[in-house]
């Protein structure tokens, strides 16, 4: 069966310091990938997805970046936080291709709070 | 600009009533849709995902579709304490990576 995994699970960082949120899936090969951010009683945004190895598609404008340097590996990153970067950080993966019953499963999510 | 509008809630039913949730959405192209329930604090799960018009039944749980009206809707019988969390509706985008658009979701609150 297909594990997914985020780290770490709560992280509090300082305005202005750098992130590195880390991703990986188990028991599958080639998924698609994507990070999300929910904020505080708000739905879920989509920040990024991949299709494969090294290849990005960023949903909107940020300081943030991902990357994704082995198959089952999502990395997202960002060099300075923003109070406006807190909130709760999803990683989801989906079989790869594309079909009317594609699904997502989300990892545990990591609880990010910036001061 | 697809997206995907639900009504934020909180809903209340008493334990035992029907909760029905909605959801609309603004891209006809749009095939899938997919529900998930989230409880505070946790990651979302999938509850169950329609194509095709018309209902769809697994347990307590009817999602129903009708394109031509562009709504979705989440059916939940019998309704538990446990039910009580934030339902999201969700659509799904073709030839983007398979990626979900997301609606706001709707707070649901099942008193004892």
């Amino acid at each position: 069966s297909q594990t997914i995994h985020q780290w770490p699970a709560t992280l509090v960082q300082p305005v202005g310091s750098p992130l590195s949120l880390e991703c990986t899936v188990e028991g599958t090969s080639n998924p698609n990938l994507y990070w999300y951010r929910q904020a505080a009683g708000r739905g879920l945004q989509l920040l990024f997805y991949s299709v494969g190895i090294g290849q990005i598609s960023s949903e909107v404008p940020q300081n943030l970046s991902a990357s994704r340097p082995q198959d089952r590996q999502f990395i997202l990153s960002s060099k300075k936080l923003l109070l406006s970067d807190s909130g709760f950080y999803l990683c989801a993966w989906k079989e790869h291709g594309q079909g009317r019953r594609d699904t997502q499963y989300f990892g545990p999510g990591t609880r990010l709070t910036v001061l | 600009q697809k997206e995907v509008e639900q009504n934020s809630g909180p809903l209340s039913v008493p334990e035992g009533a029907i909760a029905s949730l909605n959801c609309t959405y603004s891209d006809r192209g749009s095939q899938s849709f997919f529900w998930y329930r989230q409880y505070s604090g946790k990651s979302p799960e999938l509850i169950m995902f329609i194509y095709s018009n018309g209902d769809k039944e697994d347990g307590r749980f009817t999602a129903q579709l009708n394109k031509a009206s562009q709504y979705v809707s989440l059916l939940i019988r019998d309704s538990q304490p446990s039910d009580s969390a934030t339902y999201l509706c969700a659509a799904l985008v073709y030839n983007q990576g398979g990626k979900l658009i997301f609606g706001q979701g709707t707070e649901l609150s099942v008193k004892p």
